[in-house]
């Protein structure tokens, strides 16, 4: 157990649908980091929240918005769902150890039919 | 895109050999990190680098930054079947108050007995 949480593990979905994944960080990390991987886009940034802040975007699409919580946890929320967008999202945290990298979560599976 | 590229895609080696990976990417850098994949799960960190340092030694991993070459390596040393993972390569870069950390294509280790 990495010590990040997400969930649900696995998802399968119908096109033109809305999903919430929701991811839980290590204890006492403030930023929260939402990946996307697929075979054919490789590990792909989507964005970055520190202390309830977004900090930075990358490829994030703008049907998906992403969110963190007072309590740290955060949400990726994907929307309008195409066949595209079925692959692995793994949600990462950090903290003030630097050296210490990312610890990522298990990942959510998404499949969208 | 900024995404760096690793060499080479896929190595398959016998248990005891070394293994050797290489990582490029694009830009200026503030650190870059190795990660370890099990087939379908979380990326597990292995070690960080930082841009003022040129060698890295973690138990059996050995890493290397050419900051001019904007290159890395990876060197397992003594290979076991349990090392039988993907690896990636990530390039930190520090920008608009955010961190971003850029994954590269990742390289498909086996390690046979």
């Amino acid at each position: 157990d990495s010590g990040v949480t997400q969930t649900p593990k696995h998802l399968i979905t119908a096109t033109g649908q809305r999903v919430t994944l929701r991811c839980s960080p290590r204890s006492g990390d403030l930023s929260v980091y939402w990946y996307q991987q697929s075979l054919d886009q490789g590990l792909q940034f989507l964005i970055h929240y520190y202390n309830g802040e977004e900090r930075a975007k990358g490829n994030i699409l703008e049907r998906f918005s992403a969110q963190q919580f007072p309590d740290l946890h955060s949400e990726l929320n994907l929307s309008s769902l195409e066949l595209g967008d079925s692959a692995l999202y793994f949600c990462a945290s950090s903290g003030g150890d630097r050296a210490r990298g990312y610890t990522f979560g298990s990942g959510t599976r998404l499949t969208v039919v | 895109s900024q995404q760096g590229e690793e060499d080479p895609q896929a190595l398959s080696i016998q248990e005891g050999e070394n293994a050797t990976m290489n990582c490029s990417y694009k830009t200026s850098i503030n650190n870059l990190q190795w990660y370890r994949q099990n087939s379908g799960r979380g990326l597990v960190h292995l070690i960080l680098i930082r841009s003022n340092e040129r060698e890295k030694h973690s138990g059996r991993l050995r890493v290397t930054l050419d900051t001019s070459k904007k290159s890395s390596s990876l060197l397992i040393t003594a290979s076991r079947a349990a090392d039988t993972a993907s690896y990636f390569c990530a390039h930190s870069t520090l920008g608009g108050g955010g961190n971003k950390l850029t994954f590269g294509t990742g390289t498909q280790l086996k390690v046979e007995l």
